[in-house]
């Protein structure tokens, strides 16, 4: 079935520094969503996109669906600790539900 | 608004035992979702209720497990009998459009 590979797995910055996390699908992807997910606690939504080469920003994080929509990236500039979680990129499947790469957990150390 | 609540938060069992999961979706939300995050690997999509009704249930791991959602408002996910490799965090989700709202999961240990 479908999948969404995420790297890396894990990733520690110290803080201050950019941060960046990748999803690749081997078929093109309808849309790409991202969540955050904080230690103990649920996958929250931050942003989904839909169209080729989109990219939209919020603050000091910035998201990209790739030309093929293919891939998809998720960039953090200068994280802070409050960064610190686990990030997961998703495709939303119409009628059935969210297919989810492994994810990529962020340390910050500060 | 009240969001996605899930009870228990955490559960221990024994092997062979069965447990009741419990999610309350967003009020209104006609979509309804579990998941299961077992430690260190991927969320995993387990099924699919629009209203009452089983959408897709082909997430499922075996017939160990039985979800409903009688009259279309909370839903049940009953694990019987648990197995070790049934531990995980299961996440219930709602929506009424293509972004999903979380629960706040519930911590399945089996022993």
């Amino acid at each position: 079935g479908q999948q969404v590979m995420q790297i890396p797995q894990y990733q520690h910055v110290q803080e201050g520094e950019d941060f960046t996390t990748y999803c690749n699908s081997s078929t093109t992807l309808s849309n790409i969503q991202w969540y955050k997910q904080r230690p103990g606690g649920h996958p929250v939504f931050l942003i989904q996109l839909v169209k080729s080469g989109e990219v939209k920003k919020q603050k000091r994080l910035t998201f990209q669906f790739g030309e093929a929509k293919k891939n998809s990236s998720l960039h953090i500039t200068a994280t802070q600790t409050t960064d610190v979680g686990t990030y997961f990129c998703a495709e939303y499947q119409a009628g059935t539900a969210l297919i989810f790469g492994k994810g990529t957990t962020l340390s910050v150390s500060s | 608004e009240a969001g996605v609540t899930q009870f228990p938060s955490h559960s221990v069992i024994e092997k062979g035992q069965t447990v009741t999961l419990r999610c309350d979706p967003i009020s209104g939300h006609d979509n309804l979702y579990w998941y299961r995050r077992v430690m260190g690997k991927e969320i995993k999509f387990l099924l699919h209720f629009v209203k009452e009704s089983k959408q897709d249930e082909s997430g499922m791991p075996n017939n160990r497990f039985l979800a409903e959602r009688t009259g279309g408002t909370y839903s049940t996910l009953k694990v019987q009998p648990a197995e070790l490799e049934d531990s995980g965090v299961y996440f219930c989700a709602s929506s009424q459009g293509q972004e999903q709202y979380f629960g706040p999961g519930t911590r399945l240990t089996v022993t």
